[in-house]
């Protein structure tokens, strides 16, 4: 099974400053057919997670320009232009290349 | 819109069963693939299950293999999870997603306890 490993597993961070949250996985998320399968989610307080960036760098429908994506093989970063309030939660990073699918043990984010 | 409504949940004693269900609308249910993926409380999330479209094919985490099965119904917009020989650590909510995750419903809590 490919291992999902996210640093920090938690951050703090004062609003309208950076933020960056590292993913490795333990094999290649190349797939044969040219993508990368690395995606990561935002998780708030009693709600089922939400999908913001799949394919390492492709916003979500929705998703505000704050929040990037980037990395290749097995190096993958999320990073938040300017934190805001409404961006307190878990977020996972997760692989689809190969099943089983995992998930990175999760990094919360909260608000100084 | 998407919608992904889970229903089936409740409290079920180790050793005992339970049947999930899932109903989709809003999109083309047939054309998709989708999963279960579970959320124990206070933890982390662990992808559990994935079927194809036509349920050809079908996938599981390890610590499920031989006692739950995926499945689907086209005709009816529906995924299923069948949970057999539960285990005090299969309680979590479970939710149903389509796709890559694109899209999740608002989770079904299970609960195994005596």
């Amino acid at each position: 099974d490919i291992v999902m490993t996210q640093t920090p597993l938690s951050l703090s961070v004062t609003p309208g400053q950076p933020a960056s949250i590292s993913c490795k996985s333990s094999q290649s998320l190349l797939f044969s057919d040219g993508k990368t399968y690395l995606h990561w989610f935002l998780q708030k307080s009693g709600q089922p997670p939400q999908l913001l960036i799949y394919e390492v760098s492709s916003r979500f429908s929705g998703v505000p320009d704050r929040f990037s994506g980037s990395g290749s093989g097995t190096d993958f970063t999320l990073k938040i232009s300017r934190v805001e309030a409404e961006d307190v939660g878990f977020y996972y990073c997760m692989q689809s290349r190969q099943p089983p699918w995992t998930f990175g043990q999760g990094t919360k984010v909260e608000i100084k | 819109e998407v919608h992904l409504v889970e229903s089936g949940g409740g409290l079920v004693q180790p050793g005992g069963s339970l049947r999930l269900s899932c109903v989709a609308s809003g999109f083309t249910f047939s054309s998709y693939w989708v999963n279960w993926v579970r959320q124990a409380p206070g933890k982390g999330l662990e992808w559990v299950a994935l079927i194809k479209e036509d349920g050809s094919e079908k996938y599981y985490v390890d610590s499920v293999k031989g006692r739950f099965t995926i499945s689907r119904d086209n005709a009816k917009n529906s995924l299923y999870l069948q949970m057999n020989s539960l285990r005090a650590e299969d309680t979590a909510v479970y939710y149903c997603a389509r796709g890559r995750l694109q899209h999740w419903g608002q989770g079904t809590l299970v609960t195994v306890s005596s």
